[in-house]
C-alpha cells in the first residue's frame, strides 16, 4: 500500500533527552516535509528536502534537524527536546517538488510529550 | 505577506443543515488552493483543490478571485461530515504551502 509511515506514534520524553522520529514513503516522492500541529495555530512547516541531500528550513526550524540521505527517509531530530516542543508531528511527500502544485500525502502523525 | 485565514475555529451545524466553511487567502499572484481534511484518527488528506473544479463527498468550493476566497460548501450535512478542515494556498513565487489554522467541523444528529 502507497503510504507515508512514522514511527513512534506516541513519545513521553524528558527535556533534554535526544530523540529521533522517523518518516518513510512508499511512493518515489522527491520532496518530503515536517510539520508540526498545535490548537489555534495549525500546520506549520518545520523543514522540507526538495530531494536527498537538499533540505531546507521551514517557518519553525528552531530546535529541530533533519538529514535525508536516502529517498524515502526523512527522520526529524530533536537534539535536547524542550516542553514547548510537545506538539502533534506530521510527515509529509509529495510526487515532486513543486509544492505549490502537488497533493500532500501525510504521515499519521506522531504525538509528543516532553515533560 | 501570504496568508490563510480560517476565522471560525468551530462550526456546529444540525444533519441536513447547509455547511460553509469559510477561507481567505492573501497573496497577489496566481493562487492554487486546497481543502485538507482530518476525520477523527485519520491522517489529514486532501478533499478537493480549485483547479480540479470536482466535487467530493458533495462538497464544492469556488475560487472568487475578486473576494480573495475559497469557501467550502456542502447543501447537506451529514454526521459523517465531522472532521477538521484546513484550507491550503500554494504559492508558486517560493514553492511554498500555507495552511490556515483550522475549522472544526461538528455536525449534530
Amino acid at each position: 500500500e502507497a503510504q507515508v509511515t512514522q514511527n513512534p506514534r506516541y513519545l513521553i520524553t524528558v527535556t533534554g533527552k535526544k530523540l529521533t522520529v522517523t518518516c518513510s514513503q512508499n511512493m518515489n516522492h522527491e520532496y518530503m516535509s515536517w510539520y508540526r500541529q498545535d490548537p489555534g495555530l495549525g500546520l506549520r512547516q518545520i523543514y522540507y528536502s526538495m530531494n536527498v541531500e537538499v533540505t531546507d528550513k521551514g517557518d519553525v526550524p528552531e530546535g529541530y534537524k533533519v538529514s535525508r540521505k536516502e529517498k524515502r527517509n526523512f527522520p526529524l531530530i530533536l537534539e535536547s527536546p524542550s516542553p514547548n516542543q510537545t506538539s502533534l508531528y506530521f510527515c509529509a511527500s509529495s510526487l515532486s517538488p513543486r509544492v505549490a502544485l502537488e497533493t500532500q500525502y501525510f504521515g499519521p502523525g506522531t504525538r509528543l510529550l516532553v515533560l | 505577506a501570504q496568508r490563510v485565514t480560517q476565522p471560525e475555529k468551530l462550526l456546529s451545524v444540525f444533519k441536513g443543515a447547509p455547511v460553509e466553511l469559510k477561507c481567505n487567502y492573501s497573496y497577489s499572484g496566481s493562487p492554487e488552493l486546497f481543502w485538507y481534511v482530518q476525520y477523527s484518527r485519520q491522517r489529514l488528506q486532501l478533499l478537493l483543490r480549485h483547479i480540479s473544479r470536482e466535487s467530493i463527498k458533495g462538497f464544492t468550493a469556488d475560487l472568487n478571485k475578486g473576494e480573495t476566497s475559497f469557501h467550502l460548501k456542502k447543501p447537506f450535512a451529514q454526521e459523517e461530515d465531522s472532521a477538521m478542515y484546513y484550507c491550503a494556498l500554494g504559492v508558486g513565487a517560493t514553492n511554498k504551502l500555507i495552511f490556515g489554522t483550522g475549522t472544526l467541523l461538528a455536525v449534530q444528529p
